[in-house]
């Protein structure tokens, strides 16, 4: 089946504490993002890798770090999370071909509470 | 301003009601326009796209696109209550970057 997973998909943590969460995706997609989504605010895009060692900032990149070691996984790392990075996580990949839009397959999404 | 507005609701409606969702968009070069539905607790999915100004239909759902007025909707005809979710609209300047609206949050009441 195709699909993207998110790990963890709950997360209670306290400020300052490293966490990783992890997304993997099985399409073979060279576009993969990182998504967070706020009350009122909607999505919002975090970083985005368009291919394996390529990764760029998308429009609240601070706080936040990526890799793009394989083209499967795009871990979202957070060194020293602070309250204000509660939010409800999601991953996302694509194709990346120049010949149609490209849907995005959203992972189900990591609840992240940061006290 | 943002490059794409949509209003976040809630629209509340009865089963079986037409209903209108629509977003409007600032940027003249947006190419591909999409729509993404999000239940409570999952991520979104692609709904339906469409390239050009005029209508797109699939089953009870149409997708329509005036680039004049850099408008496009979405419109569900009978509604269902398993239509209440979120619907994204997603614009794309063909890349596969898309720009994200808020979000407007329908419930469909029996």
């Amino acid at each position: 089946e195709a699909q993207v997973t998110q790990n963890p998909r709950y997360l209670i943590t306290v400020t300052g504490k490293k966490l990783t969460v992890t997304c993997s995706q099985n399409m073979n997609h060279e576009y993969m993002s990182w998504y967070r989504q706020d009350p009122g605010l909607g999505l919002r895009q975090i970083y985005y890798s368009m291919n394996v060692e390529v990764t760029d900032k998308g429009d609240v990149p601070e706080g936040y770090k990526v890799s793009r070691k394989e083209k499967r996984n795009f871990p979202l790392i957070l060194e020293s999370p602070s309250p204000n990075q509660t939010s409800l996580y999601f991953c996302a990949s694509s194709t990346n071909s120049l010949a149609e839009p490209y849907e995005q397959y959203f992972g189900p999404g990591t609840r992240l509470t940061v006290t | 301003q943002k490059e794409v507005e949509q209003d976040p609701g809630p629209l509340s409606v009865p089963e079986g009601a037409i209903v209108s969702l629509n977003c409007t968009y600032s940027n003249s070069a947006f190419q591909y326009f999409m729509w993404y539905r999000q239940y409570s607790r999952k991520g979104p999915e692609l709904l339906m796209y469409t390239y050009s100004s005029g209508n797109k239909e699939d089953g009870r759902f149409t997708a329509q696109v005036d680039k004049s007025s850099k408008y496009i909707s979405l419109f569900i005809r009978d509604s269902q209550p398993s239509d209440s979710a979120t619907y994204l609209c997603a614009i794309t300047v063909g890349s596969y970057i898309p720009t994200f609206g808020r979000g407007t949050s329908l419930i469909v009441h029996p």
